[in-house]
């Protein structure tokens, strides 16, 4: 059994521009969750995506969407980047019906210039 | 408010201590509680979790305390090693609903 896999490990951008990241769920697990982890917090809840469709959302503003594809595995796009947005982004899959337990991948820190 | 409450921030325990960490959570719609533990630059690992139809639970040398009426759980760690140094964070989520997180606190295990 894979767990969940993020890319890239690590990304430098610059204010302005846009960012893609990339996840890979756990095998069998159909839904994903995305995270933002400043340094020194805790992990906040970005939006999760079930059956490719958004399944609630978190107080992230509407240049931060998402995309889930058939296979589960999903994207994290963001747009017109800020400083703040830097940060450890996290994913996190579950399997609807089982434990409950969200799976967290290794994560992206994006660095915004 | 879904918020879910953690102290303290830092703790530094000698090598074969027993560190407590506290949380409290304010939705009574939360039903799994489980605990991440997170070394630098690493995504959380899931530790050890619990249900609120149960007032402890043990794996290994970890153990959750779960009091439902006062809507607080905490987590010990016996024998303590220098290994489990790392920031551990508290959750609370609603089936599979997202995972509400507490600040974090920061271990140091001294050898």
């Amino acid at each position: 059994e894979t767990g969940v896999t993020q890319s890239p490990t690590h990304l430098i951008k610059t204010r302005g521009q846009q960012v893609t990241l990339r996840c890979s769920s756990q095998s069998g697990h159909n839904t994903v969750s995305w995270y933002q982890q400043a340094l020194g917090q805790g992990p906040q809840f970005i939006f999760q995506y079930y059956r490719e469709e958004e399944n609630g959302r978190g107080n992230f503003p509407p240049r931060f969407s998402g995309l889930q594809f058939p296979n589960y595995s999903s994207e994290l796009n963001v747009n017109a980047l800020e400083l703040d947005d830097s940060a450890l982004y996290l994913c996190a899959s579950i399997e609807r019906g089982g434990t409950d337990t969200q799976y967290f991948g290794p994560g992206t820190r994006l660095t915004v210039l | 408010q879904q918020q879910v409450k953690q102290s303290p921030q830092s703790l530094i325990v000698q090598k074969g201590g027993i560190p407590i960490i506290n949380c409290a959570y304010e939705n009574t719609a939360f039903d799994y509680f489980p605990w991440y533990q997170q070394f630098p630059g690493k995504g959380p690992a899931l530790l050890i979790a619990i249900r609120p139809d149960v007032s402890e639970k043990k794996e290994g040398r970890f153990t959750i305390s779960f009091n439902k009426s006062a809507k607080q759980f905490s987590l010990h760690i016996m024998d303590s090693q220098p290994g489990d140094s790392a920031t551990y964070f508290c959750a609370a989520s609603g089936g599979y609903q997202k995972v509400t997180f507490g600040t974090g606190t920061k271990l140091q295990v001294i050898p």
